[in-house]
Protein backbone atom coordinates (compact mmCIF):
# COMPACT_ATOMS: atom_id res chain seq x y z
CA UNK A 1 0.00 0.00 0.00
CA UNK A 2 1.67 3.60 -1.18
CA UNK A 3 1.58 5.59 2.08
CA UNK A 4 0.99 9.46 2.24
CA UNK A 5 3.18 11.45 -0.89
CA UNK A 6 3.40 14.81 -0.39
CA UNK A 7 5.12 17.12 -3.27
CA UNK A 8 7.48 18.88 -3.56
CA UNK A 9 9.78 17.88 -0.83
CA UNK A 10 11.11 21.40 -0.16
CA UNK A 11 10.39 24.86 -1.81
CA UNK A 12 12.24 28.08 -1.81
CA UNK A 13 10.43 31.46 -2.76
CA UNK A 14 10.81 34.72 -2.47
CA UNK A 15 7.97 36.57 -0.32
CA UNK A 16 5.31 37.41 -2.75
CA UNK A 17 5.31 34.64 -4.89
CA UNK A 18 2.85 31.30 -4.79
CA UNK A 19 3.38 28.64 -3.90
CA UNK A 20 1.06 25.04 -3.77
CA UNK A 21 1.84 22.04 -1.97
CA UNK A 22 0.16 18.33 -2.87
CA UNK A 23 -1.02 15.95 -0.86
CA UNK A 24 -1.74 12.86 -2.02
CA UNK A 25 -3.11 10.24 0.74
CA UNK A 26 -3.63 7.03 0.85
CA UNK A 27 -6.08 5.38 -1.38
CA UNK A 28 -9.62 4.77 0.22
CA UNK A 29 -9.11 7.22 2.81
CA UNK A 30 -11.59 9.77 3.73
CA UNK A 31 -10.06 12.09 5.89
CA UNK A 32 -7.27 14.05 4.72
CA UNK A 33 -5.86 16.86 7.15
CA UNK A 34 -3.21 19.01 6.79
CA UNK A 35 -0.86 20.21 9.42
CA UNK A 36 2.00 22.85 10.17
CA UNK A 37 5.20 23.17 11.89
CA UNK A 38 6.90 26.62 12.05
CA UNK A 39 10.67 26.36 13.33
CA UNK A 40 11.07 25.75 16.98
CA UNK A 41 7.19 25.41 17.27
CA UNK A 42 4.65 22.39 18.02
CA UNK A 43 2.79 21.18 14.73
CA UNK A 44 -0.42 22.83 14.31
CA UNK A 45 -3.33 21.93 12.75
CA UNK A 46 -4.73 23.92 10.16
CA UNK A 47 -8.07 21.93 8.48
CA UNK A 48 -9.62 18.45 7.75
CA UNK A 49 -11.31 17.20 4.47
CA UNK A 50 -13.81 14.83 4.41
CA UNK A 51 -14.01 13.64 1.17
CA UNK A 52 -14.36 17.07 -1.00
CA UNK A 53 -15.78 18.81 1.93
CA UNK A 54 -13.98 20.74 4.40
CA UNK A 55 -14.88 19.85 7.79
CA UNK A 56 -13.17 21.97 10.01
CA UNK A 57 -10.66 24.67 8.53
CA UNK A 58 -10.40 26.72 12.00
CA UNK A 59 -6.88 25.76 12.19
CA UNK A 60 -5.96 27.96 8.91
CA UNK A 61 -4.12 31.03 9.74
CA UNK A 62 -5.58 34.01 7.21
CA UNK A 63 -7.38 34.04 3.44
CA UNK A 64 -3.81 33.70 2.10
CA UNK A 65 -4.54 30.44 2.64
CA UNK A 66 -6.29 28.14 0.55
CA UNK A 67 -6.78 24.10 0.51
CA UNK A 68 -8.91 22.22 -2.06
CA UNK A 69 -9.38 18.55 -2.05
CA UNK A 70 -10.70 17.91 -6.18
CA UNK A 71 -12.93 15.12 -6.07
CA UNK A 72 -12.06 14.09 -2.71
CA UNK A 73 -8.64 12.54 -3.79
CA UNK A 74 -5.67 14.57 -3.86
CA UNK A 75 -5.30 18.06 -2.06
CA UNK A 76 -3.60 21.40 -2.71
CA UNK A 77 -2.83 24.22 -0.22
CA UNK A 78 -1.64 27.32 -1.76
CA UNK A 79 -0.31 30.05 -0.44
CA UNK A 80 -0.79 33.24 -2.03
CA UNK A 81 0.74 35.97 -1.50
CA UNK A 82 3.98 33.78 0.55
CA UNK A 83 5.24 35.40 3.72
CA UNK A 84 8.27 35.29 5.33
CA UNK A 85 6.45 33.67 9.08
CA UNK A 86 4.63 31.46 6.19
CA UNK A 87 8.33 29.15 6.43
CA UNK A 88 8.01 25.91 8.49
CA UNK A 89 7.47 21.86 7.20
CA UNK A 90 3.78 21.31 6.13
CA UNK A 91 2.53 17.50 6.68
CA UNK A 92 -0.56 15.93 5.11
CA UNK A 93 -1.74 13.32 7.17
CA UNK A 94 -5.20 10.95 5.91
CA UNK A 95 -7.13 7.82 7.56
CA UNK A 96 -10.18 5.73 6.87
CA UNK A 97 -13.49 6.53 8.05
CA UNK A 98 -14.41 5.79 11.28
CA UNK A 99 -11.54 5.71 12.12
CA UNK A 100 -10.39 6.81 15.92
CA UNK A 101 -6.69 7.72 14.71
CA UNK A 102 -3.65 7.63 14.56
CA UNK A 103 -3.53 8.93 11.01
CA UNK A 104 -0.95 8.16 8.69
CA UNK A 105 1.15 11.47 7.71
CA UNK A 106 3.11 12.06 4.84
CA UNK A 107 7.12 13.27 5.05
CA UNK A 108 5.92 17.03 5.01
CA UNK A 109 7.11 19.83 2.48
CA UNK A 110 9.58 22.27 3.96
CA UNK A 111 8.87 25.78 2.66
CA UNK A 112 11.04 28.77 3.07
CA UNK A 113 10.33 32.23 2.46
CA UNK A 114 13.06 34.35 1.94
CA UNK B 1 -9.03 24.53 25.16
CA UNK B 2 -6.55 20.74 25.21
CA UNK B 3 -2.88 21.38 25.55
CA UNK B 4 0.09 19.06 25.24
CA UNK B 5 3.45 20.10 27.67
CA UNK B 6 6.70 17.94 26.68
CA UNK B 7 9.10 19.30 29.61
CA UNK B 8 12.29 18.00 27.96
CA UNK B 9 13.12 19.71 24.81
CA UNK B 10 16.43 17.60 23.99
CA UNK B 11 17.67 14.14 26.00
CA UNK B 12 20.74 11.93 25.51
CA UNK B 13 20.81 8.62 26.35
CA UNK B 14 23.80 6.20 26.13
CA UNK B 15 23.08 3.27 23.73
CA UNK B 16 21.66 0.70 25.72
CA UNK B 17 20.22 2.59 28.24
CA UNK B 18 16.91 3.19 29.14
CA UNK B 19 14.67 6.30 27.99
CA UNK B 20 11.85 7.86 29.38
CA UNK B 21 9.98 10.27 27.70
CA UNK B 22 7.47 12.75 29.42
CA UNK B 23 4.52 14.46 28.57
CA UNK B 24 1.43 15.93 30.88
CA UNK B 25 -1.77 17.05 28.42
CA UNK B 26 -4.42 18.70 29.58
CA UNK B 27 -8.07 18.20 28.43
CA UNK B 28 -11.30 17.94 29.53
CA UNK B 29 -12.51 14.96 28.74
CA UNK B 30 -11.36 11.34 28.48
CA UNK B 31 -8.33 12.08 26.34
CA UNK B 32 -6.89 10.12 23.01
CA UNK B 33 -3.63 10.12 23.29
CA UNK B 34 -0.67 9.41 20.84
CA UNK B 35 2.94 9.11 20.11
CA UNK B 36 4.78 9.98 17.04
CA UNK B 37 8.30 9.22 16.26
CA UNK B 38 10.30 11.41 13.48
CA UNK B 39 13.15 10.25 12.17
CA UNK B 40 15.74 12.25 9.76
CA UNK B 41 13.99 12.89 6.19
CA UNK B 42 11.05 10.82 7.32
CA UNK B 43 7.34 11.93 8.54
CA UNK B 44 5.53 10.96 11.57
CA UNK B 45 5.52 7.35 12.29
CA UNK B 46 2.32 6.32 15.18
CA UNK B 47 4.33 4.46 17.64
CA UNK B 48 1.24 3.67 19.88
CA UNK B 49 -1.99 5.45 20.66
CA UNK B 50 -4.31 4.66 24.19
CA UNK B 51 -8.05 5.11 24.25
CA UNK B 52 -9.55 3.42 26.93
CA UNK B 53 -8.47 -0.26 28.53
CA UNK B 54 -5.23 -0.81 29.91
CA UNK B 55 -3.21 2.39 30.94
CA UNK B 56 -0.47 0.10 29.62
CA UNK B 57 0.02 0.65 26.17
CA UNK B 58 2.64 -1.17 23.93
CA UNK B 59 3.86 0.25 20.59
CA UNK B 60 6.37 -0.76 17.88
CA UNK B 61 9.88 -0.43 17.96
CA UNK B 62 9.92 -1.75 21.86
CA UNK B 63 8.23 1.23 23.22
CA UNK B 64 5.65 1.36 25.43
CA UNK B 65 3.36 4.68 27.04
CA UNK B 66 1.60 4.71 30.44
CA UNK B 67 -1.29 6.72 30.90
CA UNK B 68 -1.80 8.38 34.68
CA UNK B 69 -5.04 9.80 34.56
CA UNK B 70 -4.17 11.40 38.29
CA UNK B 71 -1.05 12.94 36.82
CA UNK B 72 -2.24 14.10 33.43
CA UNK B 73 0.42 12.24 31.64
CA UNK B 74 1.28 9.30 28.96
CA UNK B 75 4.88 8.84 29.41
CA UNK B 76 7.08 7.25 26.68
CA UNK B 77 9.60 4.56 27.85
CA UNK B 78 11.90 2.23 26.46
CA UNK B 79 14.07 -0.46 28.16
CA UNK B 80 17.16 -0.26 25.99
CA UNK B 81 17.62 2.52 23.80
CA UNK B 82 19.16 1.14 19.52
CA UNK B 83 21.27 3.72 17.78
CA UNK B 84 18.44 4.18 15.37
CA UNK B 85 15.89 5.28 18.24
CA UNK B 86 17.42 8.91 17.35
CA UNK B 87 14.74 10.80 16.15
CA UNK B 88 12.78 13.31 17.56
CA UNK B 89 8.99 12.36 19.53
CA UNK B 90 6.13 13.91 19.85
CA UNK B 91 3.02 13.35 22.09
CA UNK B 92 -0.39 14.41 21.06
CA UNK B 93 -3.93 14.10 22.90
CA UNK B 94 -6.83 13.82 20.67
CA UNK B 95 -10.18 15.38 20.14
CA UNK B 96 -12.38 13.02 18.51
CA UNK B 97 -15.30 14.28 16.93
CA UNK B 98 -18.02 12.97 14.75
CA UNK B 99 -15.79 12.63 11.32
CA UNK B 100 -12.02 12.73 12.07
CA UNK B 101 -9.88 13.14 14.74
CA UNK B 102 -8.01 16.66 14.99
CA UNK B 103 -4.53 16.30 17.09
CA UNK B 104 -2.78 18.96 19.55
CA UNK B 105 0.63 18.08 19.78
CA UNK B 106 3.58 18.96 22.01
CA UNK B 107 6.55 20.65 21.36
CA UNK B 108 8.23 17.75 20.98
CA UNK B 109 11.84 16.05 22.16
CA UNK B 110 14.63 15.60 20.29
CA UNK B 111 16.61 12.34 21.43
CA UNK B 112 19.77 12.02 21.03
CA UNK B 113 21.83 8.46 21.18
CA UNK B 114 25.72 8.29 22.53
CA UNK B 115 27.45 4.88 21.13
Amino acid sequence: EAGVTQFPSHSVIEKGQTVTLRCDPISGHDNLYWYRRVMGKEIKFLLHFVKESKQDESGMPNNRFLAERTGGTYSTLKVQPAELEDSGVYFCASSQAGTRGGYTFGSGTRLTVV
Amino acid sequence: AQSVTQPDIHITVSEGASLELRCNYSYGATPYLFWYVQSPGQGLQLLLKYFSGDTLVQGIKGFEAEFKRSQSSFNLRKPSVHWSDAAEYFCAVGQLKAAGNKLTFGGGTRVLVKP
